[in-house]
């Protein structure tokens, strides 16, 4: 089945550079995406998302990119922070009824900002 | 707003054992609740979709006489793990979605719950 990915596992920047996370996805019928965060022992949290009709939103120092011509999704993460620590996941979904609104998750990319 | 509470958050018990993990929506009516398994440096992998009032949907592969699902309320949704064993040992998490009428209802994210770290000895 179609799944999404990422091309990076781990990136590892110093603190107060900006930070970008890439993903690809296959299903070009999805049409909503989610970037989510993943501390170790807890569950993912909910950072920004993105409808199919948009190529850019902006949230509190988080940009999410969409190209579906590519189908590239991009979280860029703006003078990163030890606190930004953790797995990025990204999650697509396609919004119709028969789907559910199940996610299909990426891989996950190891973000570590050093000090 | 959009807080999902789960529990417990860990629990340690002997193979035969049945466990039962509680998810709840805290500050919201959840349309649809779902139930995930996640092993260590390991993306989330969906077991099941549960909607209220209505019997699970279970992702192939998933045990339904295994992993018992119920979803009894909008605000709450278990998951039972029956007779456990060293394999069935994992990170649990519950989502939620909120419930949204009218043209809205779709662009919702699923808001997780902490997840549940289960042992079985």
């Amino acid at each position: 089945g179609e799944s999404v990915g990422l091309h990076l596992p781990t990136l590892s920047v110093q603190e107060g550079d900006n930070s970008i996370i890439n993903c690809a996805y296959s299903n070009s019928a999805s049409d909503y995406f989610i970037w989510y965060k993943q501390e170790s022992g807890k569950g993912p949290q909910f950072i920004i998302d993105i409808r199919s009709n948009m190529d850019k939103r902006q949230g509190q120092r988080v940009t999410v990119l969409l190209n579906k011509t590519v189908k590239h999704l991009s979280l860029q993460i703006a003078a990163t922070q030890p606190g930004d620590s953790a797995v990025y996941f990204c999650a697509e979904t396609l919004n119709s009824g028969g789907s559910n609104y199940k996610l299909t998750f990426g891989k996950g990319t190891l973000l570590t900002v050093n000090p | 707003g959009a807080v999902v509470s789960q529990h417990p958050s860990r629990v340690i018990c002997k193979s035969g054992t049945s466990v039962k993990i509680e998810c709840r929506s805290l500050d919201f009516q959840a349309t649809t609740m779902f139930w995930y398994r996640q092993f260590p440096k390991q993306s989330l992998m969906l077991m099941a979709t549960s909607n209220e009032g209505s019997k699970a949907t279970y992702e192939q592969g998933v045990e339904k006489d295994k992993f018992l699902i119920n979803h009894a309320s909008l605000t709450l949704s278990t998951l039972t793990v029956t007779s456990a064993h060293p394999e069935d040992s994992s990170f649990y998490i519950c989502s939620a979605r909120r419930r949204v009428g009218g043209r809205w209802n779709s662009n919702q994210p699923q808001h997780f719950g902490d997840g549940t770290r289960l042992s079985i000895l």
